[in-house]
């Protein structure tokens, strides 16, 4: 079946740096893939949605500057949290689309969490 | 490696029917369990959080209950609507990872 692998699954960095997440569909081609973030005992929440080949579009709230998403090929999107603090310290989860006609069941990766120090 | 199983796969009901989706995973140690809807092509809409201290969550027509011990949840949808027609995902929180089951298809039809 359809395979997303995220990585890392576990970062700890410094306040102040950047870390870059990746979400990669293994073997399947995915248009489109959404990212998430995990607060602790609260609902996952929807961050972003990135098309291939074009910006992301992101949910009220998400600062664009933060959190720079990148979808440049058709199996690899990723997440840069830019000068992160402890406040960014979360899990953040991806999900894919295939771009099948029909296949609209999303596939998730197994997570990465952050801490910043 | 925790698992997660949806059952039924596929489920089609008339309007007005109460129903239940069926949740499972292999190991109990979780944080907390969530059930998601899914729109065709969309993302996924939150729907209830259950953490790992409560046994059941109630938002409206819905009802979701969590059994960890023996590593069961049901989602309870009551009077059932065309509305409510979709996939319904169910997720698991562990230490370091979130783990999804593969989804119940809903149909209600009209």
């Amino acid at each position: 079946g359809a395979v997303v692998s995220q990585h890392p699954s576990r970062v700890i960095c410094k306040s102040g740096t950047s870390v870059k997440i990746e979400c990669r569909s293994l073997d399947f081609q995915a248009t489109t893939m959404f990212w998430y973030r995990q607060f602790p005992k609260k609902s996952l929440m929807l961050m972003a949605t990135s098309n291939e080949g074009s910006k992301a579009t992101y949910e009220q709230g998400v600062e664009k500057d933060k959190f720079l998403i990148n979808h440049a090929s058709l199996t690899l999107s990723t997440l840069t949290v830019t000068s992160a603090h402890p406040e960014d310290s979360s899990f953040y989860i991806c999900s894919a689309l295939p771009g099948a006609a029909g296949a609209n069941v999303l596939t998730f990766g197994a997570g990465s969490r952050l801490t910043v120090l | 490696k925790q698992e997660v199983t949806q059952i039924p796969a596929a489920l089609s009901v008339p309007e007005g029917e109460n129903l239940v989706l069926n949740c499972s995973f292999t190991d109990s140690a979780i944080y907390n369990l969530q059930w998601f809807r899914q729109d065709p092509g969309k993302g996924l809409t939150s729907l209830l959080l259950i953490q790992s201290s409560q046994r059941e969550q109630t938002s409206g027509r819905l009802n979701a209950s969590l059994d960890k011990s023996s590593g069961r949840s049901t989602l309870y949808i009551a009077a059932s609507q065309p509305g409510d027609s979709a996939t319904y995902l169910c997720a698991v929180e562990g230490n370091n990872d979130m783990r999804f089951g593969a989804g119940t298809r809903l149909t209600v039809k009209p």
